[in-house]
This record gives C-alpha cells, sequence and structure tokens, in this order.
C-alpha cells in the first residue's frame, strides 16, 4: 500500500527555522517526483517544488524559489520541506505528494499544519 | 507560468442534480489534465487524469472532457459525499505545475 505520512504540526516564532518532513512507503520512492503543495487558511492549493529522489533533482516555483528547500533522503525514503527564517505569511497547510508521470499527483501526505506567529 | 481558470467560483447544487464544472488554460495543454477533489480538513484526492481517465476507485458519476484549452468535469447524480471543493491542474509544462483557483460544490 503506497503511503505518504508526515510529520506533525508545528509552532514557531517569525525568524526561525523549521524543517517537516514526509516519509513514503509501499513503492519505489526514487522512481517519482514528490511535490510540496501550500494550501493557506481559507485559500487553494499552490505548487511548491519538486524533487526526484533518485539524484535529487529539484525545481521550484517562482513565487518560492529562494524561500524554501526541497530535500530529499533516498536511504530513509523521505522528503523535506524547510525554511531558514519564518514569516507569518508561512502559516499554512503543506502537503507532499507523489507525482506520477502524465497523471497527477495520484497520492497525496495528510498535510502538516504549519503556525507562525510571535 | 500556465495560469489555469475554474468557473464558477460556487456551484450551488441539489441532491441527485448535475454538476458541470469548467476549467480553462491560459495555452494549449492537449490532455495534460487532473481534476482533484478536496473536502474539509483532508488532503486532495485526485479523480481524473489525462482529462477523462478516472483514477482507481473513483464512481462512474465523475467524468471528465475536454482537451487543448478548455476542460469540464461533469458530476452525475451528486451524493451528498460529493459536495467538496475541486481544483483542476496543469501538468503540461512542470515549470511550474499550477491548480485553478477551484470551484467549491455546495447544497
Amino acid at each position: 500500500e503506497v503511503q505518504l505520512v508526515q510529520s506533525g504540526a508545528e509552532v514557531k516564532k517569525p525568524g526561525e527555522s523549521l524543517k517537516i518532513s514526509c516519509k513514503s512507503s509501499g513503492y519505489s520512492f526514487t522512481n517519482y517526483w514528490i511535490a510540496w503543495v501550500r494550501q493557506m487558511p481559507g485559500e487553494g492549493l499552490e505548487y511548491m517544488g519538486i524533487i526526484y529522489p533518485d539524484d535529487s533533482d529539484t525545481r521550484y516555483s517562482p513565487s518560492f524559489q529562494g524561500r524554501v528547500t526541497i530535500s530529499a533522503d533516498k536511504s530513509i525514503t523521505t522528503a523535506y520541506l524547510q525554511w531558514n527564517s519564518l514569516k507569518a505569511s508561512d502559516s499554512a497547510i503543506y502537503f507532499c505528494a507523489r507525482l506520477r508521470a502524465l497523471a497527477g499527483a495520484d497520492y497525496w501526505g495528510q498535510g502538516t499544519l504549519v503556525t507562525v506567529s510571535s | 507560468e500556465i495560469v489555469m481558470t475554474q468557473s464558477p467560483a460556487t456551484l450551488s447544487v441539489s441532491p441527485g442534480e448535475r454538476a458541470t464544472l469548467s476549467c480553462r488554460a491560459s495555452q494549449a495543454i492537449s490532455s495534460n489534465l487532473a481534476w482533484y477533489q478536496q473536502k474539509p480538513g483532508q488532503a486532495p484526492r485526485l479523480l481524473i487524469y489525462a482529462a477523462s481517465t478516472r483514477a482507481t476507485s473513483i464512481p462512474a458519476r465523475f467524468s471528465g472532457s475536454g482537451s487543448g484549452t478548455e476542460f469540464t468535469l461533469t458530476i452525475n447524480g451528486l451524493q451528498s459525499e460529493d459536495f467538496a471543493v475541486y481544483y483542476c491542474q496543469q501538468y503540461s509544462n512542470w515549470l511550474p505545475l499550477t491548480f485553478g483557483g477551484g470551484t467549491r460544490v455546495e447544497i
């Protein structure tokens, strides 16, 4: 069974750093792109970037380039999303998802709620 | 960036009726389009890919059509569990992948 399990909710202060995770199981981790998707409160879905775990080829959406870092550790089939300096506007739910070629995102993590508040 | 525009923003329908949701791409994307359903507090779920192919376990009342720049998601015989937000997403250009703004289907 394919599963993507994300790390738990986080509460941080502005300026702090954060790294959240997405653990994959039930399929060949290195053969599929993983995407990170942001959903701000009451808003729609936004792709942040994607990573191919086999070689860590990473592509960022222009809106997120330089603001976050996406990485992966194929030895533990886990993808990561990190911030060096959080802002209140980073408060959102973050989803990871497996991308299937010519088919969109077919499996999703449960989401990680990030709250940034002083 | 390919911009995806969904309409209407909100669609009010009664159980048992048909819902028709639209999605337009700012440039031709062939059939490289997916539809997702999202319920409150849940992750999105893939419904349709390649514009018209139902994903695994998706009921036949969901159907997709279109190619190029105009796409439609039709839900026949709406059931209570179908009231949710629906998003289209293009994967013709991965740099970046883009979603539409969503259509809320409400009672």
